[in-house]
C-alpha cells in the first residue's frame, strides 16, 4: 500500500514570496490534515479536511495561508506571503474517516526554510 | 488548556540499556493516548497506544501503560537496539477531535 506522498521535500524560499506544498494521501483515506513542525516542537494542527470540505481550519494563519482539497483527493497548502516565522516542516496525514480516534498516517514533510 | 509535557531530550544510552521517557497530559476526560516515532528521514508513524485506563500499549519491544490516576503515559523498552534512534512524541486524542503532540524526545543509541 502507497503511503502519504509529500512534494517538494525541500525548499528555500525569501521572505514575501510564496510557496505551496502538496500532498497525495492514502488511497481510500476521506480525512486530510495538514502539521506545521516548528524545530523542536511538535506538529502543531493547521488543518483538517473530510472529502473536501474543511472540518478545522481554527489554527491556520488565514492572512497568509490556505488550502485546497478539490474533488476530496489531494490537496494543496499554499503561504503568502511567507515570514521567517513560517520556517519549518510541513507535514501532511491521512486517515479513515468515520472511525473513533482513527490512526494517522504521515507523509515524509516539506522542510520549508524562509530566508 | 489541552497539553502535553514529556521528557526533555537528547537522551542517549548505550545499547541493551533500559529505556524510560516520561509522558504527562493535561486533558479533558479520558482521551486515548499514543506513542509516534520519527526515524531519521521519515515520516512520523505510530508506535503504539491506549485507549482507557490501565490499558497497556506494545509494539516492537515498547511498552507504555495509560496511568489514569496520574494522567501519565511513560514509555519504556527494557533493552534498547541502535535502531531505535529516534525522535518519540508523546500524544493523545483531545475532545475536539484533534490529536495532541508533546515536543518531542530526541533518543540516540550508542553502540
Amino acid at each position: 500500500e502507497a503511503g502519504v506522498a509529500q512534494s517538494p521535500r525541500y525548499k528555500i524560499i525569501e521572505k514575501r514570496q510564496s510557496v505551496a506544498f502538496w500532498c497525495n494521501p492514502i488511497s481510500g483515506h476521506a480525512t486530510l490534515y495538514w502539521y506545521q513542525q516548528i524545530l523542536g516542537q511538535g506538529p502543531k494542527l493547521l488543518i483538517q479536511f473530510q472529502n473536501n470540505g474543511v472540518v478545522d481550519d481554527s489554527q491556520l494563519p488565514k492572512d497568509r495561508f490556505s488550502a485546497e482539497r478539490l474533488k476530496g483527493v489531494d490537496s494543496t497548502l499554499k503561504i503568502q506571503p511567507a515570514k521567517l516565522e513560517d520556517s519549518a516542516v510541513y507535514l501532511c496525514a491521512s486517515s479513515f474517516a468515520g472511525i473513533r480516534d482513527p490512526e494517522q498516517y504521515f507523509g515524509p514533510g516539506t522542510r520549508l526554510t524562509v530566508t | 488548556g489541552d497539553s502535553v509535557t514529556q521528557m526533555e531530550g537528547p537522551v542517549t544510552l548505550s545499547e541493551e540499556a533500559f529505556l524510560t521517557i516520561n509522558c504527562t497530559y493535561t486533558a479533558t476526560g479520558y482521551p486515548s493516548l499514543f506513542w509516534y516515532v520519527q526515524y531519521p528521514g521519515e515520516g512520523l508513524q505510530l508506535l503504539l497506544k491506549a485507549t482507557k485506563a490501565d490499558d497497556k500499549g506494545s509494539n516492537k519491544g515498547f511498552e507504555a501503560t495509560y496511568r489514569k490516576e496520574t494522567t501519565s503515559f511513560h514509555l519504556e523498552k527494557g533493552s534498547v537496539q541502535v535502531s531505535d534512534s529516534a525522535v518519540y512524541f508523546c500524544a493523545f486524542y483531545s475532545s475536539a477531535s484533534k490529536i495532541i503532540f508533546g515536543s518531542g524526545t530526541r533518543l540516540s543509541i550508542r553502540p
